[in-house]
């Protein structure tokens, strides 16, 4: 049993389509992170959130804390958001982080 | 700020043999992990430590320790390595606090780890 699911594994979209991504997550958690990883790279981390919603340019996630649900939108998307995009929550004690699997992302031109 | 910063980057290593993979951070975080990634699979926790002196194991401890002397430091060492411990390592830090004030995570570059 996964504590965290990601929807969907595997997402190809046309340059300047809305993309979503969906997290559920089955633990009481303190905060939710969303994070990006490049192909053969390192991880970034992208937003945390514990209510509501942020925006960072063309990224915007939000939480519904009732649901345990998290979106992930990329508006006008761009060959360069061609990545993984991991959801992670952070266990209500603070201690541990449980991960998604990953959307793997590719934006074609 | 370097922020996480592990060594060495890459590394193959014989059945058998053993290493250390360093991690330091600088931004007095409490919270440090260690997590590999297998392909296809989600990261995977391994060790982590709320404070220095203070570790505890993960999901997936068996072949490895890790050591807390200081905030900054949290190396991890393989002995007796496998080829089942061919993998993506991160390290990773991270604050927290009693009052469950949460803190970003912050991952280093990553080491890429062949056992033959």
């Amino acid at each position: 049993k996964n504590e965290v699911e990601q929807s969907p594994q595997n997402l190809t979209a046309q340059e300047g389509e809305f993309i979503t991504i969906n997290c559920s997550y089955s633990v009481g958690i303190s905060a939710l992170h969303w994070l990006q990883q490049h192909p053969g790279g390192g991880i970034v981390s992208l937003f945390m959130l514990s209510s509501g919603k942020k925006k960072h340019g063309r990224l915007i996630a939000t939480i519904n804390i009732q649901e345990k649900h998290s979106s992930l939108h990329i508006t006008a998307s761009h060959p360069r958001d061609s990545a993984v995009y991991i959801c992670a929550v952070r266990s209500w004690t603070g201690n541990q982080f449980y991960f998604g699997t990953g959307t793997s992302l590719t934006v074609i031109p | 700020n370097a922020g996480v910063t592990q060594t060495p980057k890459f590394r193959i290593l014989k059945i058998g043999q053993s290493m250390t993979l360093q991690c330091t951070q600088d931004m007095n975080h409490n919270y440090m992990y260690w997590y590999r990634q297998d392909p296809g699979m989600g990261l995977k926790l391994i060790y982590y430590s709320v404070g220095a002196g203070i570790t505890d194991k993960g999901e997936v401890p068996n072949g490895y320790n890790v050591s807390r002397s200081t905030t900054e430091d949290f190396p991890l060492r393989l002995e007796l390595a496998a080829p089942s411990q061919t993998s993506v390592y991160f390290c990773a830090s991270s604050y927290g606090d009693s009052r469950a004030v949460p803190g970003e995570l912050f991952f280093g570059e990553g080491s890429r780890l062949t056992v033959l």
